[in-house]
């Protein structure tokens, strides 16, 4: 059982290039999360799922976009890299089995991007 | 909406003391609220919940934690502490986003420095 895991762990982009930042968790999850942290800030909820084929904004969704086709692999795309998008991001799941109120997220290890 | 305030953004002790991180939420319906620490280089995991009933919450790692709905607080304890227990710790307050659905909102962040 490997939790949630998250690749690549490091990436430097170059402004304006696109990447793909993957996550997949083997716990049949319902819910799964997508992050950004910065220094000082917390974090910051991107975009979440409640299940396959549903997704929805969270606090800061700009420049970002998700699918979620399975349970298990929750992907977040970057589409034209900017320096504001330079942060650390994870990703959760959470199985909302109690309700998602009183869930316990899981976090997966984060993946540390550089826009330059 | 809800917010959540943690007034220390670094907290020096000395190895074996006590020590308590504070957090203090603002919300006008019920809450649940949780502490999550992130180790170095790794995600956050839980440390413990409020959810319901007894407003002391014993969590991992011999921390607890106080819930006063009076004060709106929701402050974290540990009578003795470790080096291992060097991290940042996350207050959160989950909240209702709409259509069934909640987000956690996180704090700033406190870091814990243990001192040998």
């Amino acid at each position: 059982n490997a939790g949630v895991t998250q690749t690549p762990k490091f990436r430097i982009l170059k402004i304006g290039q696109s990447m793909t930042l993957q996550c997949t968790q083997d716990m049949n999850h319902n819910y799964m999360y997508w992050y950004r942290q910065d220094p000082g800030m917390g974090l910051k909820l991107i975009y979440y799922s409640v299940g396959a084929g549903i997704t929805d904004k969270g606090e800061v969704p700009n420049g970002y976009n998700v699918s979620r086709s399975t349970t298990e692999d929750f992907p977040l795309r970057l589409e034209l890299a900017a320096p504001s998008q330079t942060s650390v991001y994870f990703c959760a799941s959470s199985p909302s089995g109690g309700g998602p109120a009183t869930d316990t997220q899981y976090f997966g290890p984060g993946t540390r991007l550089t826009v330059l | 909406a809800q917010s959540v305030t943690q007034l220390d953004s670094q907290v020096p002790v000395f190895e074996e003391a006590p020590v308590e991180l504070r957090c203090n939420y603002s919300s006008s319906v019920s809450v649940y609220l949780f502490w999550y620490v992130q180790y170095p280089n790794q995600g956050l995991q839980l440390l413990l919940k409020y959810l319901s009933g007894s407003t002391l919450v014993k969590g991992i790692n011999g921390f607890e934690a106080e819930f006063n709905k009076s004060q709106t607080s929701f402050h974290l304890r540990k009578p003795s502490v470790h080096i291992s227990d060097t991290a940042e710790y996350f207050c959160a307050v989950n909240q209702y986003s709409g259509a069934g659905s909640y987000q956690l909102t996180f704090g700033k962040g406190t870091k814990l420095s243990v001192i040998p």
